[in-house]
């Protein structure tokens, strides 16, 4: 199946740093990526739909400016946490949809583990 | 009400059980349905596709009941390996919108 990687794994941080989380589609162009943000025992949160060469489109409530998303290419979006704060500790897993027989399947990355200090 | 709404469990039922869970949704235009499942400090993976006839997998079956907007999963002969939290999925009417739901939390004991 369709492979999506991210990278780190997990990051630890001191408050006010800038971190940046990369998603990549490994074995197929993905049109569409996600970002989503999962707090402790809660659901996914969609944050934002980024297509390749365009902006993103943020959900209610993020804050574009915070969660800066870079889609440069069918194969990589990337998140950035700018001065980030010990409430944007969380799960931030990416996902990606592809084209022709893809587009209906989202593919996860493994997810990025961020905590800040 | 949410989009899309599961109960939370959690179930906890004995191995070699047999487990169903519902989900709801309130578009009446969702056009695709899917169960996922996920591991804790896990990202989600697909578990299976729902479509409108029904569709097994081994030991899963899926439901779709469009009239009463509602997705189901059963799980049959359960295995300790099956505890994980299931998530329906719902792509809506717009091109792009994919729903999650807060998760069903499954634990099966020995």
């Amino acid at each position: 199946g369709a492979v999506v990687s991210q990278h780190p794994s997990r990051v630890i941080c001191k408050s006010g740093t800038s971190v940046k989380i990369e998603c990549r589609s490994l074995d197929f162009q993905a049109t569409t990526m996600f970002w989503y943000r999962q707090f402790p025992k809660q659901s996914l949160m969609l944050m934002a739909t980024s297509n390749e060469g365009s902006k993103a489109t943020y959900e209610q409530g993020v804050e574009k400016d915070k969660f800066l998303i870079n889609h440069a290419s069918l194969t990589l979006s990337t998140l950035t946490v700018t001065s980030a704060h010990p409430e944007d500790s969380s799960f931030y897993i990416c996902s990606a949809r592809g084209a022709g027989g893809l587009t209906d399947t989202q593919y996860f990355g493994p997810g990025t583990r961020l905590t800040v200090l | 009400r949410k989009e899309v709404e599961q109960d939370p469990g959690p179930f906890n039922v004995p191995e070699g059980a047999t487990v169903a869970f519902n989900c709801t949704y309130s578009n009446s235009a969702s056009q695709s349905f899917f169960w996922y499942r996920q591991d804790c400090r896990k990202e989600p993976k697909l578990l299976m596709s729902v479509y409108s006839s029904g569709n097994e997998d081994g030991r899963f079956t899926a439901q779709l009941n469009r009239a009463s907007q509602y997705i189901s999963l059963l799980i049959r002969d359960s295995k300790l390996s099956d505890s994980a939290t299931y998530l329906c999925v719902v792509k809506g009417g717009s091109a792009s919108k994919i729903i999650f739901g807060s998760g069903t939390r499954l634990s099966i004991r020995p």
